[in-house]
C-alpha cells in the first residue's frame, strides 16, 4: 500500500507570491490533517478535514486556507507568503475521525520564503 | 488542554546501548492515546509506537518499547541495542479530544548515536 504522498517536495518562493501544497492519503484514508514545523514554534497544527470537510482549524491567519477534493486529497494554500511562512508542512493520512494509531504522516513540503 | 513535555533537547548514546527519551503529558481527559514518532533529516514523521491509557500492558514495537507510568503521566520511550540509523528527532505526541484529530507535539529530543 503506498503512503502519503506530498508534491512537491520543496519549494522556493519570494514574499507575497502564494503557494499551493499537495497531499494525497493512504489509498481508503478519508481523513487528513496538516501541520507547520519551524524550529521556534515546533509542530503546529493548521487544518483537519474528513470527507471533503473541514472539521478543524488551527490558530493561523486566514492567509492559510485549504480543502479536500472527493477522492481525499488535499490542498493548502498559503497567499502573500511571508518569510515566517518558511517551514516544513507535512501532512497526515488516517483512516476516519478517532483513529488515531493509524494516522501517517508525509514526507513534507519545505518552503523557503526568500 | 492537552500538554506534552520533553525535558531533553539533546541524547547522545553509544551504539548498541539502550537509552530513554522522557515524555511527561498533562491532560483531564480519562481515556487518551500517547504516540511517539522519529523524524530523520529528511523530515517524515515516522510513527514509531502507541500507548492507550488502558492499555493492562506497556506498548512494545521490536526495539522500542514505552515505559507508561500513568500516575506520573510520563511516556518514555526506551530503545534498545541502538543503531546509528536511530540518529534523529523523537516527537512525543498526544491526540487533542473534542472532535479533533489535532495531535498535540513535544518539542523533540534530538538522538546521536554515536560509533
Amino acid at each position: 500500500k503506498a503512503g502519503v504522498t506530498q508534491t512537491p517536495r520543496y519549494l522556493i518562493k519570494t514574499r507575497g507570491q502564494q503557494v499551493t501544497l499537495s497531499c494525497s492519503p493512504i489509498s481508503g484514508h478519508r481523513s487528513v490533517s496538516w501541520y507547520q514545523q519551524t524550529p521556534g514554534q515546533g509542530l503546529q497544527f493548521l487544518f483537519e478535514y474528513f470527507s471533503e470537510t473541514q472539521r478543524n482549524k488551527g490558530n493561523f491567519p486566514g492567509r492559510f486556507s485549504g480543502r479536500q477534493f472527493s477522492n481525499s486529497r488535499s490542498e493548502m494554500n498559503v497567499s502573500t507568503l511571508e518569510l515566517g511562512d518558511s517551514a516544513l508542512y507535512l501532512c497526515a493520512s488516517f483512516s476516519a475521525p478517532g483513529a488515531y494509531n493509524e494516522q501517517f504522516f508525509g514526507p513534507g513540503t519545505r518552503l523557503t520564503v526568500l | 488542554a492537552q500538554k506534552i513535555t520533553q525535558t531533553q533537547p539533546g541524547m547522545f548514546v553509544q551504539e548498541k546501548e539502550a537509552v530513554t527519551l522522557d515524555c511527561t503529558y498533562d491532560t483531564s481527559d480519562p481515556s487518551y492515546g500517547l504516540f511517539w514518532y522519529k523524524q530523520p533529516s529528511s523530515g517524515e514523521m515516522i510513527f514509531l509506537i502507541y500507548q492507550g491509557s488502558y492499555d493492562q500492558q506497556n506498548a512494545t514495537e521490536g526495539r522500542y518499547s514505552l515505559n507508561f507510568q500513568k500516575a506520573r503521566k510520563s511516556a518514555n520511550l526506551v530503545i534498545s541495542a541502538s543503531q546509528l540509523g536511530d540518529s534523529a528527532m523523537y516527537f512525543c505526541a498526544m491526540p487533542k479530544k473534542g472532535g479533533s484529530e489535532k495531535l498535540v507535539f513535544g518539542k523533540g529530543t534530538k538522538l546521536t548515536v554515536n560509533p
